[in-house]
């Protein structure tokens, strides 16, 4: 069975910084991208990063780029996200999600549950 | 940067209903386009991708259609379990959701 657990989240002051952790069991890891994508409260879903499967590509939306930093560690299954100089705006639950490839287009087939990160003084 | 716009961003209805949502891009996005439904406190779950596809395990009362910049998602008959909030997504370039559809009970 896939299963992606997010941890890491909690609360932190602006400007600060918090590092996000997903581990994956149940497929092989390194075989496929992942992403984190984020929801605000209240709010639609928005896209953050991908990264490839050996992590030599990274991608990005507008919102965080030169602030967060996507990486991965195939031999212990994990997927991290490095926040920085983070923003009120960044508040939000942050998920996991796998990128599975077809033809030559993709989807999200796996989510994990979600870690919230909150920012605020 | 293609745009996507979903409609309409809430709607109510009966069980039993056929439910149609619709989802346009800016510009031809091919047949990248993805459905999730996403029920309150939990993570999106993939219902079509590649327009019309369907996921395994997913009901077959969910059908998806359209190709370029038009696309349908439409649930046949309306169940109980079915009330939630529906994204579309492309992935023809930069991941983008459409703004969401909620549906309710009536």
């Amino acid at each position: 069975e896939v299963q992606l657990v997010e941890s890491g989240g909690g609360l932190v002051q602006p400007g600060g910084s918090l590092r996000l952790s997903c581990v994956a069991s149940g497929f092989t890891f390194s075989s496929y991208w992942m992403s984190w994508v984020r929801q605000a409260p209240g709010k639609g879903l928005e896209w953050v990063a991908n990264i490839k499967l050996d992590g030599s590509e990274k991608y990005y939306g507008d919102s965080v780029k030169g602030r967060f930093t996507i990486s991965r560690d195939n031999a212990k299954n994990s997927l991290h996200l490095q926040m920085n100089s983070l923003r009120a705006e960044d508040t939000a639950v942050y998920y996991c999600a796998r990128v599975y490839w077809y033809s030559s287009s993709w989807y999200w087939d796996y989510w994990g549950q979600g870690t919230l990160v909150t920012v605020s003084s | 940067d293609i745009q996507m716009t979903q409609s309409p961003s809430s709607l109510s209805a009966f069980v039993g209903d056929r439910v149609t949502i619709t989802c346009r891009a800016s510009q031809s996005i091919s047949s990248n386009l993805n459905w999730y439904q996403q029920k309150p406190g939990k993570a999106p779950k993939l219902l079509i991708y590649a327009a019309s596809s369907l996921q395994s395990g997913v009901p077959s009362r969910f059908s998806g259609s359209g190709s370029g910049t038009d696309f349908t998602l439409t649930i046949s008959s309306l169940q109980p379990e079915d009330f939630a909030t529906y994204y579309c997504q492309q992935s023809h370039s930069t991941p983008l959701f459409g703004q969401g559809t909620k549906v309710e009970i009536k």
